[in-house]
């Protein structure tokens, strides 16, 4: 089955950095833009970044943009999110999840990046403090 | 303060219907596929809508969409205490370019 595995998270000083993993399985990683969303203890759901099936396009919300930076490695089936110069508001539980499936041409599906998210992860703990 | 707007609490008894709203503006709801996700406390996210109003597999036809023009509503018949969660309205945003997220509903069952 479609599967999603973030790993990385821990306890940071400020100004630190760190990077998290995702890994995928159960579907055609290659194909498939994703998206890292983080949740803050107690808040709502806050988008982070997105990179698309190809890596042509990446996009980072204002709040991380310059601090954070969203790659992948296709031929690991994984996703990163690498984190600069954290903060305590960086604090939050991160997911990373897939776009669902936008079409299928040729035997293959994609999803685009600019669609909605289908599979979550569990999420990986960040915590920012000195 | 988020670019999505939901109400922050709903409440409905065992068996009624309840809606919950997601306003926004051209350049997110109005031009793109609306999402609903549910929560349950301590848990990931879970897809319940997607573009719009469709459901996926699993999910049980009491969860229902719904858009029109830069606004969507999520609704949810034969409430159940098991309903009870966080619910999230989401879209791209193509002035921002990334998606965007409402502040969330907490939706009780008394």
């Amino acid at each position: 089955q479609v599967q999603l595995v973030e790993s990385g998270g821990g306890v940071v000083q400020p100004g630190r950095s760190l990077r998290l993993s995702c890994a995928a399985s159960g579907f055609t990683f290659s194909t498939y833009g994703v998206h890292w969303v983080r949740q803050a203890p107690g808040k709502g759901l806050e988008w982070v970044a997105v990179m698309s099936y190809d890596g042509s396009n990446k996009y980072h919300a204002d709040s991380v943009k310059g601090r954070f930076t969203i790659s992948r490695d296709n031929s690991k089936n994984t996703l990163y999110l690498q984190m600069n110069n954290l903060r305590a508001e960086d604090t939050a539980v991160y997911y990373c999840a897939k776009v669902e499936t936008a079409y299928c041409s040729g035997g293959s599906c994609y999803g685009d990046y600019y669609y909605g998210m289908d599979v979550w992860g569990q999420g990986t703990t960040v915590t920012v403090s000195s | 303060q988020s670019v999505l707007t939901q109400p922050p609490s709903a409440s409905g008894t065992p068996g009624q219907r309840v809606t919950i709203s997601c306003s926004g503006s051209n350049s997110n709801i109005g031009s793109n596929y609306v999402y609903w996700y549910q929560q349950l406390p301590g848990t990931a996210p879970k897809l319940l809508i997607y573009r719009n109003n469709q459901r996926p597999s699993g999910v049980p036809d009491r969860f229902s969409g719904s858009k029109s023009g830069t606004s969507a509503s999520l609704a949810i018949s034969g409430l159940r205490s098991e309903d009870e969660a966080d619910y999230y309205c989401a879209t791209w945003d193509d002035s921002l370019s990334g998606q965007v997220f409402g502040g969330g509903t907490k939706l009780t069952v008394l």
